[in-house]
Protein backbone atom coordinates (compact mmCIF):
# COMPACT_ATOMS: atom_id res chain seq x y z
CA UNK A 1 0.00 0.00 0.00
CA UNK A 2 1.25 3.11 -1.14
CA UNK A 3 -0.04 5.78 0.77
CA UNK A 4 -2.39 7.19 -1.97
CA UNK A 5 -5.70 6.83 -2.10
CA UNK A 6 -8.02 7.34 -5.35
CA UNK A 7 -11.40 7.06 -5.61
CA UNK A 8 -13.61 5.72 -7.14
CA UNK A 9 -12.01 1.97 -8.23
CA UNK A 10 -14.57 1.69 -11.08
CA UNK A 11 -16.58 4.15 -12.99
CA UNK A 12 -18.96 3.20 -15.71
CA UNK A 13 -20.61 6.30 -17.48
CA UNK A 14 -22.05 6.88 -20.84
CA UNK A 15 -20.41 9.06 -23.97
CA UNK A 16 -21.34 13.14 -23.46
CA UNK A 17 -20.95 12.41 -19.66
CA UNK A 18 -18.94 14.28 -16.72
CA UNK A 19 -16.94 12.91 -14.60
CA UNK A 20 -14.78 13.67 -11.09
CA UNK A 21 -12.23 11.57 -9.71
CA UNK A 22 -10.84 11.88 -6.94
CA UNK A 23 -7.12 11.49 -4.98
CA UNK A 24 -5.69 11.98 -1.99
CA UNK A 25 -1.51 11.98 -1.56
CA UNK A 26 0.54 10.20 1.03
CA UNK A 27 0.57 11.95 4.53
CA UNK A 28 3.01 14.85 3.95
CA UNK A 29 3.34 14.62 0.14
CA UNK A 30 2.73 18.31 -1.81
CA UNK A 31 3.14 17.19 -5.18
CA UNK A 32 -0.07 15.26 -7.41
CA UNK A 33 0.35 13.64 -10.68
CA UNK A 34 -2.41 12.41 -12.63
CA UNK A 35 -1.70 10.00 -15.55
CA UNK A 36 -3.74 7.88 -17.87
CA UNK A 37 -3.26 4.35 -18.65
CA UNK A 38 -4.78 2.89 -21.65
CA UNK A 39 -3.67 -0.01 -23.41
CA UNK A 40 -2.97 1.87 -27.30
CA UNK A 41 -1.39 4.64 -25.34
CA UNK A 42 0.63 3.19 -22.83
CA UNK A 43 0.76 5.62 -19.65
CA UNK A 44 0.52 9.31 -20.31
CA UNK A 45 1.36 12.21 -18.09
CA UNK A 46 -1.20 14.45 -17.81
CA UNK A 47 -0.99 17.05 -15.11
CA UNK A 48 0.69 18.15 -12.06
CA UNK A 49 0.36 20.41 -9.24
CA UNK A 50 1.78 21.45 -6.29
CA UNK A 51 0.99 22.70 -3.11
CA UNK A 52 -2.05 23.83 -4.71
CA UNK A 53 -0.13 25.27 -8.31
CA UNK A 54 -0.12 23.44 -11.26
CA UNK A 55 3.61 23.15 -12.28
CA UNK A 56 3.14 20.77 -15.49
CA UNK A 57 0.89 19.52 -18.09
CA UNK A 58 1.36 16.38 -20.41
CA UNK A 59 -1.16 15.24 -22.78
CA UNK A 60 -4.06 16.44 -20.83
CA UNK A 61 -7.17 17.22 -23.25
CA UNK A 62 -8.80 20.45 -23.47
CA UNK A 63 -11.75 18.57 -21.87
CA UNK A 64 -10.02 17.64 -18.96
CA UNK A 65 -9.21 19.70 -16.23
CA UNK A 66 -7.49 19.52 -12.66
CA UNK A 67 -7.18 20.95 -9.17
CA UNK A 68 -5.30 20.64 -5.89
CA UNK A 69 -7.12 21.56 -2.70
CA UNK A 70 -6.02 23.15 0.47
CA UNK A 71 -5.75 19.71 1.68
CA UNK A 72 -3.83 18.75 -0.32
CA UNK A 73 -6.46 16.13 -2.55
CA UNK A 74 -6.79 16.69 -6.24
CA UNK A 75 -9.76 15.90 -8.60
CA UNK A 76 -9.62 15.03 -12.17
CA UNK A 77 -12.75 16.10 -14.20
CA UNK A 78 -12.91 14.84 -17.36
CA UNK A 79 -16.39 15.99 -19.27
CA UNK A 80 -17.47 15.18 -23.21
CA UNK A 81 -16.73 11.96 -22.41
CA UNK A 82 -15.84 9.83 -25.08
CA UNK A 83 -15.31 6.54 -25.84
CA UNK A 84 -11.62 6.90 -26.09
CA UNK A 85 -11.20 8.30 -22.97
CA UNK A 86 -11.79 4.51 -21.63
CA UNK A 87 -8.53 4.32 -19.24
CA UNK A 88 -6.98 3.42 -16.10
CA UNK A 89 -6.37 7.10 -14.42
CA UNK A 90 -3.61 6.99 -12.35
CA UNK A 91 -2.93 9.68 -9.26
CA UNK A 92 0.64 9.48 -8.11
CA UNK A 93 2.48 12.12 -5.21
CA UNK A 94 6.03 12.67 -4.38
CA UNK A 95 7.18 14.96 -1.39
CA UNK A 96 8.86 17.98 -3.40
CA UNK A 97 7.96 18.88 -6.99
CA UNK A 98 10.66 17.62 -9.54
CA UNK A 99 11.75 14.23 -10.86
CA UNK A 100 11.75 11.97 -7.50
CA UNK A 101 10.21 9.30 -6.59
CA UNK A 102 6.18 9.23 -7.33
CA UNK A 103 3.83 6.59 -5.24
CA UNK A 104 1.17 5.71 -7.08
CA UNK A 105 -2.58 4.94 -6.11
CA UNK A 106 -4.59 2.19 -7.01
CA UNK A 107 -5.98 3.69 -10.19
CA UNK A 108 -9.37 4.41 -11.28
CA UNK A 109 -11.03 2.45 -14.31
CA UNK A 110 -13.45 4.15 -16.61
CA UNK A 111 -15.36 2.98 -19.15
CA UNK A 112 -17.15 5.12 -21.19
CA UNK A 113 -19.75 3.22 -23.02
CA UNK B 1 12.74 16.02 -26.93
CA UNK B 2 13.48 14.12 -24.00
CA UNK B 3 13.14 10.34 -25.22
CA UNK B 4 13.28 7.17 -22.85
CA UNK B 5 13.80 4.18 -24.69
CA UNK B 6 13.26 0.51 -23.57
CA UNK B 7 14.44 -2.46 -25.24
CA UNK B 8 12.21 -5.24 -25.94
CA UNK B 9 9.25 -4.00 -25.45
CA UNK B 10 7.69 -7.41 -25.14
CA UNK B 11 10.02 -10.56 -23.70
CA UNK B 12 8.97 -14.09 -23.30
CA UNK B 13 11.20 -16.22 -21.43
CA UNK B 14 11.27 -19.50 -19.29
CA UNK B 15 11.79 -19.98 -16.08
CA UNK B 16 15.64 -20.32 -14.82
CA UNK B 17 17.03 -18.21 -17.75
CA UNK B 18 18.84 -14.86 -17.23
CA UNK B 19 17.85 -11.88 -18.90
CA UNK B 20 18.36 -7.78 -19.08
CA UNK B 21 16.31 -4.91 -19.89
CA UNK B 22 17.62 -2.01 -21.14
CA UNK B 23 16.68 1.61 -20.71
CA UNK B 24 18.18 4.79 -22.67
CA UNK B 25 17.24 8.47 -22.21
CA UNK B 26 18.16 10.80 -24.27
CA UNK B 27 19.15 13.70 -21.61
CA UNK B 28 21.29 14.41 -18.90
CA UNK B 29 20.32 12.76 -15.43
CA UNK B 30 21.27 10.98 -12.38
CA UNK B 31 17.92 10.24 -11.07
CA UNK B 32 16.76 6.89 -12.80
CA UNK B 33 13.48 4.70 -11.83
CA UNK B 34 12.44 0.89 -11.80
CA UNK B 35 8.81 0.01 -11.76
CA UNK B 36 6.90 -3.11 -11.69
CA UNK B 37 2.81 -3.35 -12.62
CA UNK B 38 0.92 -6.15 -12.78
CA UNK B 39 -1.96 -6.74 -14.95
CA UNK B 40 -4.56 -4.26 -14.04
CA UNK B 41 -2.39 -3.00 -11.09
CA UNK B 42 -0.83 0.10 -9.80
CA UNK B 43 2.79 0.65 -10.29
CA UNK B 44 4.87 -0.04 -7.57
CA UNK B 45 8.35 1.67 -6.98
CA UNK B 46 11.31 -1.14 -7.38
CA UNK B 47 14.41 0.55 -7.19
CA UNK B 48 15.70 4.71 -7.41
CA UNK B 49 19.37 4.72 -8.60
CA UNK B 50 20.58 8.39 -7.88
CA UNK B 51 24.20 8.26 -8.81
CA UNK B 52 26.33 7.13 -11.78
CA UNK B 53 27.77 3.59 -11.02
CA UNK B 54 24.27 3.14 -8.11
CA UNK B 55 23.62 -0.44 -8.30
CA UNK B 56 20.75 -2.49 -6.05
CA UNK B 57 19.62 -5.71 -6.41
CA UNK B 58 16.31 -7.35 -4.88
CA UNK B 59 16.00 -10.75 -5.23
CA UNK B 60 16.62 -11.56 -8.48
CA UNK B 61 16.66 -8.05 -10.04
CA UNK B 62 19.39 -6.24 -9.94
CA UNK B 63 19.05 -2.27 -11.64
CA UNK B 64 22.57 -0.05 -12.12
CA UNK B 65 23.28 2.81 -13.98
CA UNK B 66 25.76 4.12 -15.68
CA UNK B 67 24.52 8.38 -16.55
CA UNK B 68 27.54 8.70 -19.17
CA UNK B 69 26.01 5.99 -21.69
CA UNK B 70 22.71 7.14 -20.06
CA UNK B 71 21.78 4.35 -19.75
CA UNK B 72 20.31 1.62 -17.10
CA UNK B 73 19.80 -2.06 -16.91
CA UNK B 74 17.20 -4.06 -15.22
CA UNK B 75 18.77 -7.86 -14.56
CA UNK B 76 16.42 -10.89 -14.18
CA UNK B 77 18.85 -14.07 -12.83
CA UNK B 78 17.16 -17.55 -12.72
CA UNK B 79 13.46 -15.71 -13.65
CA UNK B 80 10.58 -17.41 -12.15
CA UNK B 81 7.04 -17.53 -13.08
CA UNK B 82 5.59 -14.54 -10.41
CA UNK B 83 8.52 -11.95 -11.87
CA UNK B 84 6.09 -11.86 -14.91
CA UNK B 85 4.56 -8.06 -14.89
CA UNK B 86 5.26 -4.83 -16.81
CA UNK B 87 8.25 -2.97 -16.19
CA UNK B 88 8.42 0.60 -16.20
CA UNK B 89 11.72 2.83 -16.45
CA UNK B 90 11.37 6.49 -15.95
CA UNK B 91 13.92 9.52 -15.42
CA UNK B 92 13.64 12.40 -13.54
CA UNK B 93 15.01 15.51 -15.39
CA UNK B 94 15.67 19.03 -13.51
CA UNK B 95 14.55 21.06 -16.56
CA UNK B 96 10.95 19.53 -16.27
CA UNK B 97 8.18 18.71 -13.08
CA UNK B 98 7.79 14.97 -14.38
CA UNK B 99 9.24 11.63 -14.65
CA UNK B 100 9.82 10.79 -18.15
CA UNK B 101 8.62 7.61 -18.54
CA UNK B 102 9.79 4.63 -21.20
CA UNK B 103 7.06 2.58 -22.73
CA UNK B 104 7.20 -0.32 -20.92
CA UNK B 105 8.82 -3.91 -20.94
CA UNK B 106 5.68 -6.85 -20.88
CA UNK B 107 7.84 -9.59 -19.49
CA UNK B 108 6.49 -13.34 -19.35
CA UNK B 109 8.19 -16.13 -17.81
CA UNK B 110 7.41 -19.27 -18.83
CA UNK B 111 7.04 -22.49 -16.47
Amino acid sequence: DSGVTQTPKHLITATGQRVTLRCSPRSGDLSVYWYQQSLDQGLQFLIQYYNGEERAKGNILERFSAQQFPDLHSELNLSSLELGDSALYFCASSPQVGGYEQYFGPGTRLTVT
Amino acid sequence: ELKVEQNPLFLSMQEGKNYTIYCNYSTTSDRLYWYRQDPGKSLESLFVLLSNGAVKQEGRLMASLDTKARLSTLHITAAVHDLSATYFCAVGVDSNYQLIWGAGTKLIIKP
